[in-house]
């Protein structure tokens, strides 16, 4: 089944830098993924997503590209801010094309992003 | 619109009792998960509704966790003689899986779960 690897555990960055978050993932037939921000004692929250026809999406301060070829993908938020703080997760699914219809979601292990003040 | 939500939002209960998690998914989405989310394993999969074909129970730990949905709305999360190891935050997304279906799942707040 699919395996997907997330880095780094924990960030720590000061407000206004930007942070970077990566993740490979090992099942090649994956074509969607998904990034979460989690905010304690909240379930995950949708912030942005990509489809492996795409290499780059952004949305306002964050952006995530998409290598196919090595099997990884990265979420970056620039000019943070100190309500970007929470944990953030990385999924990777089958998506719902080419026929199939599922979507179950693999997630990586999380990463705890603090911007300090 | 309302998302998803999930009842109760915490429950506390004793090891070998039955619990019943709920979820009600946004309205009009066909497609439903059921997530577990604890300190040791992270976020995983445990099982999927699609309208109204038969579950994906693949994600399930073991026998004593099971799940139904009644008319393709409510979903309730059912786990019979309880285990400490059982202590995790259940989460429930749904999904817009009709013509023109999306990817995105959205998920509601959780259910954390308690065995002492």
């Amino acid at each position: 089944g699919e395996n997907v690897e997330q880095h780094p555990s924990t960030l720590s960055v000061q407000e206004g830098d930007s942070a970077v978050i990566k993740c490979t993932y090992s099942d090649s037939a994956s074509n969607y993924f998904p990034w979460y921000k989690q905010e304690l004692g909240k379930g995950p929250q949708l912030i942005i997503d990509i489809r492996s026809n795409v290499g780059e999406k952004k949305d306002q301060r964050i952006a995530v590209t998409l290598n196919k070829t090595a099997k990884h993908f990265s979420l970056h938020i620039t000019e943070t801010q100190p309500e970007d703080s929470a944990v953030y997760f990385c999924a990777a699914s089958r998506g719902v094309g080419g026929g199939t219809s599922y979507g179950k979601l693999t997630f990586g292990q999380g990463t705890i992003l603090t911007v300090h003040p | 619109g309302a998302g998803v939500s999930q009842s109760p939002s915490n429950k506390v209960t004793e090891k070998g009792k039955d619990v019943e998690l709920r979820c009600d998914p946004i309205s009009g989405h066909t497609a439903l998960y059921w997530y577990r989310q604890s300190l040791g394993q992270g976020l995983e999969f445990l099982i999927y509704f699609q309208g109204n074909s038969a579950p994906d129970k693949s994600g399930l730990p073991s026998d004593r966790f099971s799940a139904e949905r009644t008319g393709g709305s409510v979903s309730t999360l059912t786990i019979q003689r309880t285990q400490q190891e059982d202590s995790a935050v259940y989460l429930c997304a749904s999904r817009f899986s009709g013509t023109g279906g999306s990817y995105e799942q959205y998920f509601g707040p959780g259910t954390r779960l308690t065995v002492t």
